[in-house]
C-alpha cells in the first residue's frame, strides 16, 4: 500500500525547536515530490514548500521562507519539516503530500495523516 | 503569487441537488490545477486532477471544467457523503497556492 505515514502529535514552548517527519512507503521515495500543507485551527489550507527527495532540492513559499526548513533523507524514505524557534502562531495540523506527475502539471494524490503542533507557554 | 478566489465560501444543499464551485485564478494556469475534499480532522483527498481528470476511485457524480482563470467544481447529485469543505489548488507556478475553500452543508 503507498502511503505517508506522520509522526505523532507535539506540545511544545516557544522558543524551541521542533522536527516533524513523513515517512513514504509502498512506493519509489525518490521518484516524488514532497509537499507540505499547513492548516491552522478552524482555516484553510497554506502550501508551504516542497523538496525533491532525489536531490533534495527545495521551494518555499514566500510566507514560509526562513521559518521553516524542509529536508529529506532518502536512505529512509522520510521528509522533514523543522523549526528552530517555535512561536505561538505555529500551532497548526502539518500535512505532507506526495506530488504525482499529472498530464497538466502535478497533483497531490497521497497524503499524510497530519502531525498536530501545539505552541505554548 | 497567484491567487485562487473561490466562490461561494459555504453553501447550503440537499440530498441530491447538483452542486456548482467556481474557482478564478489572479492570472491563467492553463489547466493545472486540482480539486480536494476535506472532512473534518481527516487529510484532504484529491478529487480531480488537471481540471477536469477524475482520479481513480473518486465517484463520476464529480467533475470538473475549465482553464486559464475560471475552473468549475461541480457534484451532479449531492449525496450525504459529500458534505465537507472542498478547495482548488493550482500547480501551475510557485509558490502554490489554495482557494480558500468552500463548505457544502446540509441543508
Amino acid at each position: 500500500e503507498v502511503q505517508l505515514v506522520q509522526s505523532g502529535a507535539e506540545v511544545k514552548k516557544p522558543g524551541e525547536s521542533l522536527r516533524i517527519s513523513c515517512k513514504g512507503s509502498g512506493y519509489s521515495f525518490t521518484s516524488y515530490w514532497i509537499s507540505w500543507v499547513r492548516q491552522m485551527p478552524g482555516k484553510g489550507l497554506e502550501w508551504m514548500g516542497r523538496i525533491d527527495p532525489s536531490d533534495s532540492y527545495t521551494n518555499y513559499s514566500p510566507s514560509f521562507q526562513g521559518h521553516v526548513t524542509i529536508s529529506a533523507d532518502k536512505s529512509i524514505s522520510t521528509a522533514y519539516l523543522q523549526w528552530s524557534s517555535l512561536k505561538a502562531s505555529d500551532t497548526a495540523m502539518y500535512y505532507c503530500a506526495r506530488r504525482v506527475v499529472v498530464v497538466a502539471g502535478g497533483a497531490f494524490d497521497i497524503w499524510g495523516q497530519g502531525t498536530m503542533v501545539t505552541v505554548s507557554s | 503569487a497567484i491567487q485562487m478566489t473561490q466562490s461561494p465560501s459555504s453553501l447550503s444543499a440537499s440530498v441530491g441537488d447538483r452542486v456548482t464551485i467556481t474557482c478564478r485564478a489572479s492570472q491563467g494556469i492553463r489547466n493545472d490545477l486540482g480539486w480536494y475534499q476535506q472532512k473534518p480532522g481527516k487529510a484532504p483527498k484529491l478529487l480531480i486532477y488537471a481540471a477536469s481528470s477524475l482520479q481513480s476511485g473518486v465517484p463520476s457524480r464529480f467533475s470538473g471544467s475549465g482553464s486559464g482563470t475560471d475552473f468549475t467544481l461541480t457534484i451532479s447529485s449531492l449525496q450525504p457523503e459529500d458534505f465537507a469543505t472542498y478547495y482548488c489548488l493550482q500547480d501551475y507556478n510557485y509558490p502554490q497556492t489554495f482557494g480558500q475553500g468552500t463548505k457544502v452543508e446540509i441543508k
